[in-house]
C-alpha cells in the first residue's frame, strides 16, 4: 500500500542527546515537510525538500537538521541545541504546492 | 512569516446543526488554500485545495468557498454529525511552495 511511514511512535530522549526522526514514503511525491505541533497551537515548519539534495528551512528551523538523499527519505534530526524539543512531530510528502499526506506522526519527550 | 488565523478556536454543536469556520490569509504572494480534517489519534486528511478566488467546493455535507482578493476562506457543514467532530485545519501556500498552518477550529458534535 502506498503512503507514509514515521518512526519511532514514542521517542524519548535525554538532555544533551541527538536524535533523528524517519520519514519514508512510497507515493513518489517529491515534496517532503517536516511540522512540529504543541499543545494547542497548529503545525510549524520545520524544514521541507522541494527536490532530492536540496531542502529549505521553515519558520522553526534552529535547533533541527535534515538530509534528502533519497526521494522516499527525509529524516529529521532533533539536536541537542534545540532548547525545547518536546513535542509532537509530523511529516508529510506531497506533489509540488498542492496538498499533502501526512505520516502518523511521532512524539518526542525529553527525560 | 505568513500569519493564518482561524475562528472559532473551538466550536460545540448539536447533531443536526450547520455549521461554518473561517480562515484569514494574507493575500500576497498566494497560490493556493488547503483544508484539512485532524481526527483524534489520526493524522490529519485532506479535504480541499482551492486556487483560484471564488472557488467553491464540495464533499458530501462539507463544502468551502474562496475569496483571495480579501483573503479569507470560509468551511461550511450541513447537518453535523458526531462523526465531523474533529480539529480542521487550513493552510496557505505562497509562491515559495511552502504553506503556512493556522491554529484549527476544535468541531465537537453532540449527539
Amino acid at each position: 500500500d502506498g503512503g507514509i511511514t514515521q518512526s519511532p511512535k514514542y521517542l524519548f530522549r535525554k538532555e544533551g542527546q541527538n536524535v533523528t526522526l524517519s520519514c519514508e514514503q512510497n507515493l513518489n511525491h517529491d515534496a517532503m515537510y517536516w511540522y512540529r505541533q504543541d499543545p494547542g497551537q497548529g503545525l510549524r515548519l520545520i524544514y521541507y525538500s522541494q527536490i532530492v539534495n536540496d531542502f529549505q528551512k521553515g519558520d522553526i528551523a534552529e535547533g533541527y537538521s535534515v538530509s534528502r538523499e533519497k526521494k522516499e527519505s527525509f529524516p529529521l534530526t532533533v539536536t541537542s541545541a534545540q532548547k525545547n524539543p518536546t513535542a509532537f512531530y509530523l511529516c508529510a510528502s506531497g506533489l509540488y504546492r498542492m496538498e499533502q499526506f501526512f505520516g502518523p506522526g511521532t512524539r518526542l519527550t525529553v527525560l | 512569516i505568513l500569519n493564518v488565523e482561524q475562528s472559532p478556536q473551538s466550536l460545540h454543536v448539536q447533531e443536526g446543526d450547520s455549521t461554518n469556520f473561517t480562515c484569514s490569509f494574507p493575500s500576497s504572494n498566494f497560490y493556493a488554500l488547503h483544508w484539512y480534517r485532524w481526527e483524534t489519534a489520526k493524522s490529519p486528511e485532506a479535504l480541499f485545495v482551492m486556487t483560484l478566488n471564488g472557488d467553491e467546493k464540495k464533499k458530501g455535507r462539507i463544502s468551502a468557498t474562496l475569496n483571495t482578493k480579501e483573503g479569507y476562506s470560509y468551511l461550511y457543514i450541513k447537518g453535523s454529525q458526531p462523526e465531523d467532530s474533529a480539529t480542521y485545519l487550513c493552510a496557505s501556500s505562497v509562491n515559495a511552495g511552502k504553506s503556512t498552518f493556522g491554529d484549527g477550529t476544535t468541531l465537537t458534535v453532540k449527539p
